[in-house]
């Protein structure tokens, strides 16, 4: 079992939709929680960053930590068309590492 | 925000010479650096961390006299990849975090194709 889980997708909605991506993880060491976007032949960019358990919200992006559940989601009101991407989600437990989900392909059509 | 750049962006050389790509922070000092290789349609595999003034980590399977990491200051770290051959073409990106968080900053990759 991967230590983080990311349904890789394609996930195809339409433009103004609201879209929930999500990462299960198996290791209750992790504490830090990130969500990365990463265009076509770019480096990722760093949407969240969350500390345990809880919500926080940046413009029409909402990150969401259920440590209970090991679960985490980033959602995305008004979707647009330039939002598509693929949406990495990453963790740390307090090391250097980052361990990365395999990363949700999503595409919004207009 | 935190910006950090890489160079070159793009590099084709030919089998059996070295390519040395350079990341820095532009406005944040990173203790730490990490560079990564990433395949098509795959997600970032860590190669490698760096700490400005000591010597890289590799991860396992990663050739460290291949791909030699310098972090000479606190805002630059370079990957050499020496001896390159047509299997180390790949994108390789680099990542700073904030010194005192566990946020990571990536630069814009750089594509290297040897021929």
């Amino acid at each position: 079992q991967k230590e983080v889980e990311q349904d890789p997708g394609p996930l195809s909605v339409p433009e103004g939709a609201i879209v929930s991506l999500n990462c299960t993880y198996s290791n209750s060491a992790f504490q830090y929680f990130m969500w990365y976007r990463q265009y076509s032949r770019k480096g990722p960019e760093l949407l969240m960053y969350t500390y345990s358990s809880g919500n926080k919200e940046d413009g029409r992006f909402t990150a969401q930590v259920d440590k209970s559940s090991k679960y985490i989601s980033l959602f995305i009101r008004d979707s647009q068309p330039s939002d598509s991407a693929t949406y990495l989600c990453a963790m740390s437990g307090g090391t250097d590492k980052l361990i990365f989900g395999t990363g949700t392909r999503l595409q919004v059509f207009p | 925000g935190a910006v950090v750049s890489q160079h070159p962006s793009w590099v084709i050389c030919k089998s059996g010479t070295s390519v040395k790509i350079e990341c820095r922070s532009l406005d944040f000092q990173a203790t730490t650096m990490f560079w990564y290789r990433q395949f098509p349609k795959q997600s970032l595999m860590l190669m490698a961390t760096s700490n400005e003034g000591s010597k890289a980590t590799y991860e396992q399977g990663v050739e460290k006299d291949k791909f030699l990491i310098n972090h000479a200051s606190l805002t630059l770290s370079t990957l050499t990849v020496t001896s390159a051959h047509p299997e180390d073409s790949s994108f390789y990106i680099c990542s700073a975090r904030i010194h005192r968080t566990y946020e990571q900053y990536f630069g814009p990759g750089t594509r290297l194709t040897v021929t």
